[in-house]
């Protein structure tokens, strides 16, 4: 079974800087997608960006860009220019390729909780 | 712009009883989903449903557990006889086409307490 491990419970940073949230992922597959969801309070989980493990270039969305070490097993996002806006558990997730076994849903990271400075 | 809503937003409820959990996905999405998050762990796949029927499951979809899309727009959950430890936030979710190419749009979940 796939696993996925964020190991920041909480991070803080200054509005406008950058900062890197961290998620390491154990699985035996070679095809698969990485997912960042931001669940801003009392909101909804929504999509900030995914990566398809094929694809060697690291997604970029806006201010938000993936740091993604298939390797490794590591799947880091950077937020530049941080705002007020950013503040949410952020969540790493993962998913199959492929079907069955409950591939269908996605295997998330417990999250990390971002702080905005002001 | 489309969102998936879930009602109510707090459930609460005595050991034993039968809850419904409901969500309505957005319009044109084919595929749903449940998710559940025990206060300080992960949120966790329960089960997916296409078709009227359910597409997979997890091992903690266990046969307390039921879904079903009664009408046109709403997709439920019900947790037949509920125990203290189904006391979580439920996220259901829906996308348009099948997994692994679609991304799933999450609702604002319900927090269930059984008491």
């Amino acid at each position: 079974a796939q696993t996925v491990t964020q190991s920041q419970p909480e991070m803080s940073v200054q509005e406008a800087e950058t900062v890197t949230l961290s998620c390491t992922y154990d699985t035996s597959e070679s095809d698969y997608y990485l997912f960042w969801y931001k669940q801003p309070p009392s909101r909804q989980m929504i999509l900030v960006i995914r990566q398809e493990a094929y694809k060697q270039q690291n997604a970029t969305e806006n201010r938000f860009s993936v740091n993604f070490q298939k390797a490794a097993k590591s799947f880091s996002l950077k937020i530049s220019d941080s705002q007020l806006g950013d503040a949410a558990m952020y969540f790493c997730a993962y998913r199959s390729e492929y079907s069955g076994g409950g591939a269908d849903g996605l295997t998330f990271g417990k999250g990390t909780h971002l702080i905005i400075q002001p | 712009e489309p969102e998936v809503t879930q009602t109510p937003s707090h459930q609460v409820t005595q050991m034993g009883q039968e809850v419904i959990l409901r969500c309505v996905p957005i319009s044109n999405h084919l595929y749903f989903y449940w998710y559940r998050q025990i206060l300080g762990q992960k949120v966790e796949f329960l089960v997916s449903f296409y078709n009227n029927e359910i597409s997979e499951k997890s091992e903690i979809f266990d046969d307390q557990f039921s879904v079903e899309r009664p009408d046109g727009s709403n997709f439920t959950l019900k947790i037949r006889s509920t125990k203290l430890e189904d006391s979580a936030m439920y996220f259901c979710a829906s996308s348009v086409r099948r997994p692994p190419t679609d991304t799933q749009y999450f609702g604002p979940g319900t927090r269930l307490t059984v008491l």
